[in-house]
Order: C-alpha cells, then structure tokens, then sequence
C-alpha cells in the first residue's frame, strides 16, 4: 500500500515550473507532502484534506482531487533552494487518527542556476 | 523546542552485534514514529506509538527488531543480531494533535 508518484526525477533551471504527481489505489482522507534535502531529514510542507483543496506554501502549491484519488504539487519560478527529494504521503483511515501515514518513493527535483 | 533528537547520529557495527538506536520526541507529542530509509526500499513506517502504546508494528522486518516506549520522553529501537541488509537511515519522527510529523535527524547505521 504505497501512492505512486511520477516523475521519479526532474532537473530544472532556476525559474521554471514543475508538477509532481502522487496517485493512489485507495480511497484517500487526506495527502501529505515532505520535501527532503540531501543528507537531511523529511520537512513537511502541506496536507490536504479531502474535497479538492488547494493549498500553498511559498511559490509550492498543491492540488488534491478526491475522485481520482490523485494529488499534484506545483513549484512555480523554481528557486535554487527547491532542490531535493519530494515524498507524498497518503493518510487512508478515515476520521480516524491512529491511522499510518504510507509515503512514495519520492520525486528527486535538481534546480540549477 | 529543540525538536526530536536521536542518538547516535552514526553507528559502524559488526555483523551479529546488538545494536540500540535512541529518540527523545517533542515535548508534548503523543505520537512516535520509527522510519527506516534505503535507496532500494525508500521510507518504510517500521512501528508507531501512541501514548507509548506500539499501535502498528506490521513494518518490523523480522524478530532481529524491537522497539520500546518506556515513557512519553524516550524510546528505543533495537536490532539484535544486526546483518549488512540492517544498513540505513533510520528516522525517528514524532507528532501531536494536528497530522505534521516531525522527523528526527537520523541514525545513519553501517553494518560490516
């Protein structure tokens, strides 16, 4: 039980965009994103509940679309400082707290100047 | 807060050495998670706490692992005998009310 997550890398230049997506087989409660830079720990960077919500963090934002079980995060004007791995996390047990949290295998995004 | 502190940030071992990895969560977090990270696995939830209670331990590999939660401030993962397929990153991570899990620095384990 783990989402998918496409593309596995990416490489940009300093100012362009991205989309990464994060599909699931599962009937979602809500998605997490983490961003990991190299040699360091998961940050988390949003969730998103069910219902479509977009949220945004930075020039990072994210999409959830509950039907199709899918989520995308958007980094627009990429900056330097975006490079890293990013892992989406999906939460199933609904309304439930105690449920686990399953994560991708992450998109590794590179930013060069 | 000084956040979720692990220790030893490395550890070299030999193969069928005991060995014990430790976090300290955040103040006032309920909830404590262990991760494992491998380039081959990627970041696999090995067993959770709540309340110090273990709630999943489905992602323990095997008998070599425990993991215990003494108290709301220390938790212990043990591997025991340790094998070269143990080498990874493991992550302790912790959380309270809201869904944001807060990761530890790591333990980078190498197993010779």
């Amino acid at each position: 039980q783990q989402p998918v997550q496409s593309p596995q890398a990416v490489i940009l230049r300093e100012g362009e965009d991205a989309v990464i997506n994060c599909s699931s087989s599962k009937a979602l409660y809500s998605v997490h994103w983490y961003r990991q830079k190299h040699g360091e720990a998961p940050v988390f960077l949003m969730i998103l509940l069910k219902g479509g919500e977009q949220k945004g963090h930075e020039k990072i934002s994210a999409s959830f679309n509950e039907k199709k079980q899918q989520s995308s995060l958007y980094l627009t004007a990429s900056q330097l400082s975006y490079s890293g791995t990013y892992f989406c996390g999906e939460w199933t047990d609904r309304g439930s707290t105690l449920g686990r949290l399953y994560f991708g295998r992450g998109t590794q995004l590179t930013v060069w100047p | 807060d000084a956040g979720v502190i692990q220790s030893p940030r490395h550890e070299v071992t030999e193969m069928g050495q005991e060995v014990t990895l430790r976090c300290k969560p955040i103040s006032g977090h309920d909830y404590l998670f262990w991760y494992r990270q491998t380039m081959m696995r990627g970041l696999e939830l090995l067993i959770y706490f709540n309340n110090n209670v273990p709630i999943d331990d489905s992602g323990m590999p095997e008998d070599r692992f425990s993991a215990k939660m003494p108290n709301a401030s220390f938790s212990t993962l043990k591997i025991q005998p340790s094998e070269p397929r143990d080498s990874a990153v493991y992550f302790c991570a912790s959380r309270g009310t809201g869904y944001e899990q807060y990761f530890g620095p790591g333990t980078r384990l190498t197993v010779t």
